[in-house]
């Protein structure tokens, strides 16, 4: 079946400007996280959702960085004027549930955010 | 949240077996161990997930001790295309991961 998708692959932008990033999970899957990886690095957690409890936004890095979801569907990451150090790929990742019973969660391709 | 050590890096030949030992002392007793591996520009993708004891599938084994403050994950006979970093995380309502081990494999 289809998995978690993402747009844009690749995104440009200027510093200062606004970018969304978007994700799209995997059909039934209540959970969903978004992560940033830089260039060589690790995945830093940013926020995760489940359901229609408050979501857990302990890792945005700055009041710049924002995320929602409608429902159990379509998430959106919305970095607010943009930084060079905000360069990164960000990844999104989703499962069905936050059980552990749940299965691991499955992670999309990525957008490739690069800040000029 | 339950912090994991891995190895940063790793070297091996096709055909050998290896083994990435990841300690996680301040496992809680609700959480699971999980393994992804991630290619170059790509998402990771999920390898294997253990509570305790042994666990294998058809791509690698998890080890797991009694006290579960470690595992060990064992990738029988590697290939070139195994060649990917490996994390080791411990797995509670979030999903943390550490640096992980970058493995490569050589002819």
């Amino acid at each position: 079946g289809a998995g978690v998708s993402q747009s844009p692959s690749n995104k440009v932008t200027e510093k200062g400007k606004d970018v969304e990033l978007r994700c799209d999970p995997i059909s039934g899957h209540t959970a969903l996280y978004w992560y940033r990886q830089r260039l060589g690095q690790g995945l830093e957690f940013l926020i995760y959702f489940q359901g229609n409890s408050a979501p857990d936004k302990s890792g945005l890095p700055s009041d710049r960085f924002s995320a929602e979801r409608t429902g159990e569907s379509v998430s959106t990451l919305t970095i607010q004027r943009t930084q060079q150090e905000d360069s990164a790929v960000y990844l999104c990742a989703s499962s069905l549930g936050s059980d552990l019973l749940a299965g691991a969660p499955d992670f999309g391709p990525g957008t490739r955010l690069t800040v000029t | 949240l339950a912090k994991t050590t891995q190895p940063i890096s790793m070297d091996s030949y096709e055909g050998q077996e290896v083994n990435i030992t990841c300690s996680h002392n301040n496992i809680a007793t609700n959480d699971y161990i999980t393994w992804y591996q991630q290619f170059p520009s790509q998402g990771p993708r999920f390898i294997i997930q253990g509570y305790k004891t042994k666990v294998t599938n058809e791509v690698a084994s998890l080890f797991i001790p009694a006290d579960r403050k470690s595992s060990t994950l064992s990738l029988p006979r590697v290939s070139l295309s195994d060649t990917a970093v490996y994390y080791c995380l411990v797995r509670g309502r979030a999903l943390t991961f550490g640096s992980g081990t970058r493995l490569q494999v050589q002819p």
